[in-house]
């Protein structure tokens, strides 16, 4: 079993949609918690952090299940330029940092 | 937000060669830089964590003496990839991460393609 799991999707919802995807961990040991953005054949750019009372930014939500090990992104009123790979990315700190990226969940919004 | 330079930006080379890959902080100080691969349709793979003026930290299954990383100071990283055959054709993308704000954020580079023919 992967450490960062996603559900590879593709997520195809049109204009306008909400849409929500999660990514759970199994190791509880983790600490931080990112959700990147990878447009096709770019590198990955930081989307937003999480955070266990959950954060917001504009049309974005994440937000942190510490009991449950997952964290989950809402993404409201979609507009075509959100479709992306979205990658969620676990650190944990032990002998040595560690970085884990999920494989990504795609999402296409379609007219 | 901080910012990530790489070169070259795509290299094509035949098998066999050497590929040297800079990856610079431009208007930071990293603390440490990381070295991802990815091959198409794929998730980053992380291949090395280098800090600054020690010997890079390589995952499980990179070779250490094909993929290279020297981490001469606090803006500058490289990969040399020894000996390049066709299978080693990857996107390869560096980060940074800086010990101010968020610490645990990355600041990604824009990735060098590389083909080796």
């Amino acid at each position: 079993r992967k450490e960062v799991e996603q559900d590879p999707g593709p997520f195809n919802v049109p204009e306008g949609a909400t849409v929500a995807f999660n990514c759970t961990y199994s190791n509880s040991a983790s600490q931080s918690f990112f959700w990147y953005r990878q447009d096709c054949r770019k590198e990955p750019k930081l989307l937003m952090s999480v955070y266990s009372s959950g954060n917001e930014d504009g049309r974005f939500t994440a937000q942190l299940n510490r009991a449950s090990q997952y964290i989950s992104l809402l993404i409201r009123d979609s507009k075509l330029s959100d479709s992306a790979t979205y990658l969620c990315v676990v650190t944990r700190y032990s002998s040595a940092s560690k970085i884990i990226f999920g494989s990504g969940t795609r999402l296409s919004i379609r007219p | 937000g901080a910012v990530v330079s790489q070169h070259p930006s795509w290299v094509i080379c035949k098998s066999g060669t050497s590929v040297k890959i800079e990856c610079r902080s431009l208007d930071f100080q990293a603390t440490t830089m990381f070295w991802y691969r990815q091959f198409p349709k794929q998730s980053l793979m992380l291949m090395a964590t280098s800090n600054e003026g020690s010997k890079a930290t390589y995952e499980q299954g990179v070779e250490k003496d094909k993929f290279l990383i020297n981490h001469a100071s606090l803006t500058l990283s490289t990969l040399t990839v020894t000996s390049a055959h066709p299978e080693d054709s990857s996107f390869y993308i560096c980060s940074a991460k800086t010990s101010e704000g968020l610490a645990d954020t990355q600041y990604f580079g824009p990735g060098t393609r590389l083909t080796v023919l």
